[in-house]
């Protein structure tokens, strides 16, 4: 099945410790989305790519980095986690952007604490 | 400033009908999702909204009206699956999604 697959669902990290969190997708899908989302919050948008064309949100933290080296892969680099980074973080996936009807499709999550 | 307004919790019985409001405020407007997000897990597509009117898809239809900034949920046959939160999202005139932040539905026997 095509699918959005997320590692690890789950990590533990020390304060001020880096972490990278990785996205990989099977659907072939030219855009690729990074979301944080805390507890009953609706999702906050971090970083986008367009095919290989990143684009960084304005108030995303300097904190937070990204890589997409191909376009079935995206990863989420946080250099120094903070107590406040401790979220869900979502990666989901979309055909093309700029479209009305092109609906995102998200990975199964993964569980930040920061200890 | 972009506004999406939902209730944030909401109460039903299993074999009722709910209805889940979402109001918004946005710069333009290029389409409404619904998706539901189970405790702990990724939110999941619902449903998509570009005209007026309800689309109907099984037990879950969805309603708009642009020119009220309105929308909602209609859940019928209410089973204790369905509690979950559900998430009314706008994709703005950039086609950026914006997000609220989601109605917690509890399912009662």
């Amino acid at each position: 099945d095509a699918m959005v697959i997320q590692n690890p669902r789950y990590q533990v990290t020390q304060f001020g410790k880096p972490v990278t969190l990785s996205c990989s997708q099977t659907l072939n899908h030219n855009v690729m989305y990074w979301y944080q989302q805390k507890s009953s919050q609706a999702p906050k948008l971090l970083f986008h790519y367009y095919d290989k064309d990143f684009n960084n949100e304005a108030d995303t933290p300097d904190n937070f980095q990204s890589r997409r080296p191909n376009t079935s892969f995206c990863f989420l680099d946080i250099r120094s986690p903070g107590l406040g980074d401790a979220a869900m973080y979502l990666c989901a996936t979309s055909m093309v952007a700029g479209v009305g009807t092109d609906t995102q499709y998200f990975g199964p999550g993964t569980r930040l604490t920061v200890l | 400033g972009q506004n999406i307004d939902q209730p944030t919790e909401m109460t039903a019985t299993e074999g009722a009908i709910v209805q889940i409001n979402c109001t918004y405020q946005t710069s333009g407007f290029n389409g409404l999702f619904w998706y539901q997000q189970h405790a702990g897990e990724a939110p999941t597509f619902l449903s998509y909204n570009v005209l007026d009117g309800l689309e109907e898809k099984g037990r879950f239809s969805s309603f708009l009206s642009r020119s009220k900034g309105y929308s909602y949920l209609l859940l019928k046959e209410l089973q204790m699956k369905d509690s979950a939160s559900y998430l009314c999202a706008v994709k703005d005139s950039n086609y950026q999604l914006i997000w609220g932040a989601g109605t917690k539905l509890i399912i009662k026997p």
